[in-house]
């Protein structure tokens, strides 16, 4: 699977958006980017995924480059509850269902 | 619907023994995968079982190993356990193997080697 980047940690305010950036340089046509976030003492959680164009769900929305080397995470409004480590995954369509974890982004909320 | 089960949710060995985990995917997934987490190599996968076949395996010795059921229920088994098998063990399901599958995911087992 092809590598994403992302930074190590970010903080927030609550109530304001945050924006999660990954990098997947080397990304191929049939790779899905992934977002998938762990609460502490939880399983991770699937949070969206996309292909090309930008998408939105009740959780988040899906930012991706126009080259899709890169994608972003946006939590529109954040709460202390998305407190989390958000991971970025690459997944070709045929590959099954392996997910492969980088390090990820640990999110802090400040009340 | 419920969602993934494993069981135990907590298990303590000691160095050689052997442990099995358990797994009960939602009702209707088809597909289990299992993976380690430790808090120096972060979340790895470990092998994945579709309609009782491993489809899929991680890079780990052949001490742990793996199986599913018909009901696509699953257990992995580790053998002559180590200290460095101390890890949070998870478990996650999903409907088929296609890439845009959502993967479920249990609250995993904690199994501490002494």
């Amino acid at each position: 699977d092809a590598k994403t980047t992302q930074p190590n940690s970010m903080e927030s305010n609550e109530e304001e958006p945050v924006h999660l950036p990954c990098n997947h340089s080397t990304i191929s046509g049939t790779d899905y980017i992934h977002w998938y976030r762990q609460l502490p003492s939880q399983g991770p959680e699937y949070v969206i995924h996309g292909l090309t164009s930008n998408v939105n769900n009740r959780m988040a929305s899906l930012a991706i480059a126009e080259d899709r080397k890169s994608s972003t995470l946006i939590l529109h409004r954040a709460t202390l509850r998305d407190a989390a480590v958000y991971y970025c995954i690459l997944r070709a369509y045929n590959a099954g269902n392996m997910l492969t974890f980088g390090g990820g982004t640990r999110l802090m909320v400040k009340p | 619907k419920a969602g993934v089960t494993q069981t135990p949710r907590y298990l303590i060995k000691t160095r050689g023994q052997q442990v099995t985990l358990s797994c009960s995917p939602i009702s209707g997934h088809r597909s289990v995968s299992w993976y380690q987490q430790t808090p120096g190599q972060g979340l790895q996968f470990l092998f994945e079982y579709f309609s009782e076949t491993q489809r899929n395996k991680g890079n780990f010795p052949g001490r742990f190993s793996g199986r599913q059921f018909s009901n696509s229920r699953s257990e992995m088994n580790v053998s002559t356990l180590e200290l460095g098998d101390s890890a949070l063990y998870l478990c996650a399901s999903s409907l088929e193997l296609a890439g845009t599958d959502t993967q479920y995911f249990g609250p995993g087992t904690r199994l501490t080697v002494l």
